[in-house]
């Protein structure tokens, strides 16, 4: 399986500011998700991301609020923008291979907590 | 409607007691099916997966799940639960990178 990590690891930030979340995986994958989990709660897609062509947004989520970019196979960011309280999450990433019958693997997670 | 329920929020066992954490699902055809583990400020780790064949799959960690296509089930078992196995439990299934999740288990363990 992949090498996944993410930065940062866990973050505090101000209410109406940005922050980018790195993903770098230590081989190259054609399938990258974003996800977030609210405190106490079950995983949530937001995106799917694929080298090449835009994200793949989930209902309820939008491209201005949580920009993606894919510039290569072994790297993703996710943006949190205009960040309010309810944005507080843990944030993950996964990748998974091109096979139908395929796993998703995760990274560490990235902790946010909006003030 | 494709749905994935984990009917324990909480569960407790006392340390080398058997476990066994429930999941049942909701699905237009046989999905492929997974548990994962995240344990206190980690991320999410495979433990197995189901995609044909046998339908008791083994996994790390000691744990083993059975495919019950009768009963939509995928249930988890371990025979011997450690300390260390304290940590929510996430069973998610599906297809083609749509994966759909229960709302997971969390699991207690007495000492």
């Amino acid at each position: 399986s992949a090498v996944i990590s993410q930065k940062p690891s866990r973050d505090i930030c101000q209410r109406g500011t940005s922050l980018t979340i790195q993903c770098q995986v230590d081989s190259q994958v054609t399938m990258m998700f974003w996800y977030r989990q609210q405190p106490g709660q079950s995983l949530t897609l937001i995106a799917t991301a694929n080298q090449g062509s835009e994200a793949t947004y989930e209902s309820g989520f939008v491209i201005d609020k949580f920009p993606i970019s894919r510039p290569n196979l072994t790297f993703s960011t996710l943006t949190v923008s205009n960040m309010s309280p309810e944005d507080s999450s843990i944030y993950l990433c996964s990748v998974a291979g091109t096979g139908r019958a395929e796993t998703q693997y995760f990274g560490p997670g990235t902790r946010l907590l909006v003030l | 409607a494709q749905s994935v329920t984990q009917p324990d929020i909480h569960i407790t066992v006392s340390e080398g007691a058997s476990l066994e954490l429930r999941c049942n699902y909701s699905y237009g055809a046989t999905p492929y099916l997974f548990w994962y583990v995240q344990s206190p400020g980690q991320g999410l780790q495979l433990l197995l997966k189901y995609f044909s064949g046998d339908t008791l799959v083994q996994g790390i960690k000691g744990f083993e799940a059975e495919f019950k296509r009768s009963q939509s089930s995928f249930n988890l078992r371990k025979p011997s639960v450690h300390w260390s196995d304290a940590a929510e439990y996430f069973c998610a299934v599906g297809s083609n990178y749509q994966l759909i999740w229960g709302a997971g288990t969390k699991l207690i363990i007495k000492p």
